[in-house]
């Protein structure tokens, strides 16, 4: 079953703009990480954020944490358009037996 | 290069007929797993493997069949395949740190059961 919901399904915007990805889950959790998959390709992942922590930075990613809301937010900065790919978080419902939940995923599509 | 690494990348078969996607990882990773993604749906779990020699049913097991007989290799079976299987299989690896399990995953293969 799915754990994460990620907001909005797609989303479309121009090169240089900030694109903003939202993921709710519904249970507690270890960490909660993102992962991006190029079209029809393998999932990569990009950040993890752990239950302690409020933000995370890495490159032009950034990613915060709402635990009370169970709720996190990934912002990719001065969007390019390789940056165009699907967005999927995942969490770990609070288990250390190594499964992961994954959301269905945002459409991210950058135009030139 | 570290690298999870699946074969057939393509595979086009009919009803019935037993099939193997084989899986192997080279970073000496504890705990493997089997996804399909379909459109709409996302990513669902299959089958995980947490070491050698233990398996267990992720959210869509039926139909599949999995055996970790070595650590770095993770088949996934299907004893007879039917349309609705039909998807975009994944496998992925993964180890410990601390409470920390990030996913490593292969390329990818296409399947489609007429």
């Amino acid at each position: 079953s799915q754990q994460g919901e990620e907001d909005p399904q797609a989303l479309s915007i121009q090169e240089g703009e900030n694109a903003t990805m939202n993921c709710s889950y519904k249970t507690s959790i270890n960490n909660l990480q993102w992962y991006r998959q190029n079209s029809g390709r393998g999932l990569v992942h990009l950040i993890l954020i752990r239950s302690n922590e409020r933000e995370k930075h890495s490159g032009r990613l950034r990613v915060t944490l709402d635990t009370s809301k169970k709720s996190s937010s990934l912002l990719i900065t001065a969007s390019r358009a390789a940056d165009t790919a699907s967005y999927f978080c995942a969490t770990d419902r609070g288990s250390t037996l190594g499964r992961l939940y994954f959301g269905r995923g945002t459409q991210l599509t950058v135009w030139p | 290069e570290a690298q999870v690494t699946q074969n057939p990348r393509y595979l086009i078969t009919v009803t019935g007929k037993k099939l193997t996607v084989t899986c192997s990882q080279n970073m000496n990773h504890e705990y493997m797993s089997w996804y399909r993604q379909d459109p709409g749906l996302g990513l669902r779990q299959i089958y995980y493997s947490m070491n050698v020699e233990v398996t267990d049913k992720g959210d869509v097991p039926e139909g599949y069949k999995v055996s970790r007989k070595e650590k770095r290799n993770f088949p996934l079976i299907l004893e007879s395949p039917s349309p609705n299987q039909t998807s975009l299989y994944f496998c992925a690896s993964s180890f410990r740190r601390d409470r920390d399990y990030e996913q490593y995953f292969g390329p990818g293969t296409r399947l489609t059961v007429t």
